[in-house]
């Protein structure tokens, strides 16, 4: 089983439209869960935190269930500009420290059409 | 807002020659790692650096990379000699203590010919 699985996409939606990434991860150690925003070519940009509570940042938001080790991003509200690749990054700090290796998934692509 | 920088941009090199590759952290980040991404794949953990030494490092951070903070502000890190397949973008990335967030580079593509 891959470290940090996700749906594989492409996902081309139109403007507006509401769009769901999923993604599930397999060391139940892991502490600390990210959405990271490709652009083509350019550098992971952190989009956002994953709670378990849940937590939500104007149209995303974002839930973890530790129980079944799976993460889940919401875009409301699509725009031109959310076209990119969502990467699903899990971080296995077992140790307790802040620090640690980031697992990434492949990415899923996005394409927001008008 | 304070960014991670990165140089060079692209750097090609032959084949069995050194290169190094420069980052500057953001100011108040103690925590610092090297990752690459292969076109078209997945971004791969190299080595995190912590205190002047290394954390932890991947089975590709092989005795052909090496990393070293020699002036207090660049994080370095060299191959050795580079091999075809050290062709990627590596990116450096960089965390607050206790933020539990990386913050990357825009990277350096390498292109071993």
């Amino acid at each position: 089983r891959k470290e940090v699985e996700q749906d594989p996409g492409p996902f081309n939606v139109p403007e507006g439209a509401t769009v769901a990434f999923n993604c599930t991860y397999s060391n139940s150690a892991s502490q600390s869960f990210f959405w990271y925003r490709q652009d083509c070519r350019k550098e992971p940009k952190l989009l956002m935190s994953v709670y378990s509570s849940g937590n939500e940042d104007g149209r995303f938001t974002a839930q973890l269930n530790r129980a079944s080790q799976y993460i889940s991003l919401l875009i409301r509200d699509s725009k031109l500009s959310d076209s990119a690749t969502y990467l699903c990054v899990v971080n296995a700090n077992a140790g307790g420290t802040s620090y640690g290796k980031l697992t990434f998934g492949q990415g899923t692509i996005l394409t927001v059409h008008p | 807002e304070p960014e991670v920088t990165q140089t060079p941009s692209h750097q090609v090199t032959q084949m069995g020659q050194e290169v190094i590759l420069r980052c500057v952290p953001i100011s108040n980040h103690l925590y610092f790692y090297w990752y690459r991404q292969i076109l078209g794949q997945k971004v791969e953990f190299l080595v995190s650096f912590y205190n002047n030494e290394i954390s932890e490092k991947s089975e590709i951070f092989d005795d052909q990379f090496s990393v070293e903070r020699p002036d207090g502000s660049n994080f370095t890190l060299k191959i050795r000699s580079t091999k075809l397949e050290d062709s990627a973008m590596y990116f450096c990335a960089t965390e607050m203590v206790g933020s539990y967030e990386q913050y990357f580079g825009p990277g350096t593509r390498l292109t071993v010919t």
